[in-house]
């Protein structure tokens, strides 16, 4: 069963723009992972946050995580159309290596 | 391999039928996973090999669905008596011991008609 909830389902914002997207969980975590996927097929790793930081950057994106409300939220910065893809958050349920995702945000980026 | 390896990219088959869906994992990654992902949803754990013996198969929704990994190496998803109900994308991944590089594959688009 999925853990995690994200919101918005779709997000449609102007190329330059920032997109942000969020995520809920159910249970403790070690980590909390944030995937990418084009056209419904492989999914990229985009960034990793582990449960004892807050904050972490990779070039335009930016993770928070908030362990007391059980909430990630991904920043991506002056967006590009090439960002238009869906986005998955995962979490390692507390344990071990299996990967629980919530059920994405469709980030549309226009021109 | 420089990348998770999956074949094949697409399978159409008749309901009742048996498919087999293979996974080349990256070579050195000892733990590898098959999730599946129906459309709109993320994807679902199925199953989770660590070496060549399945460390979690708590995913597995039913006895129709089974995997192995004999070498430790590739990895063969097996579906008996195909129901229109498991079309999905099919994922497989690996990674090294704890996690560490998970890497996935380009997924195996399975259409049961």
């Amino acid at each position: 069963s999925q853990q995690g909830e994200e919101d918005p389902q779709a997000l449609s914002i102007q190329e330059g723009e920032n997109a942000t997207m969020n995520c809920s969980y159910k249970t403790s975590i070690n980590n909390l992972q944030w995937y990418r996927q084009n056209s419904g097929r492989g999914l990229v790793h985009l960034i990793l946050i582990r449960s004892n930081e807050r904050e972490k950057h990779s070039g335009r994106l930016r993770v928070t995580l908030d362990t007391s409300k059980k909430s990630s939220s991904l920043l991506i910065t002056a967006s590009r159309a090439a960002d238009t893809a869906s986005y998955f958050c995962a979490t390692d349920e507390g344990g071990g290596n299996k990967l629980t995702f919530g059920t994405g945000t469709q980030l549309k980026v226009e021109l | 391999g420089a990348g998770v390896s999956q074949t094949p990219s697409n399978k159409v088959t008749e309901k009742g039928k048996y498919v087999e869906l293979r996974c080349d994992p990256i070579s050195g990654h000892t733990a590898l996973y098959w999730y599946r992902q129906s459309l709109g949803q993320g994807p679902e754990f199925l199953i989770y090999f660590q070496g060549t013996g399945a460390a979690d198969d708590s995913g597995l929704p039913n006895d129709r669905f089974f995997a192995v990994r004999p070498e430790g190496s590739v990895s063969t998803l097996k579906i008996q008596r195909t129901e229109r109900g498991d079309s999905a994308v099919y994922l497989c991944a690996s990674s090294l011991p704890g996690g560490f590089g998970y890497t996935f594959g380009s997924g195996t688009r399975l259409t049961v008609v």
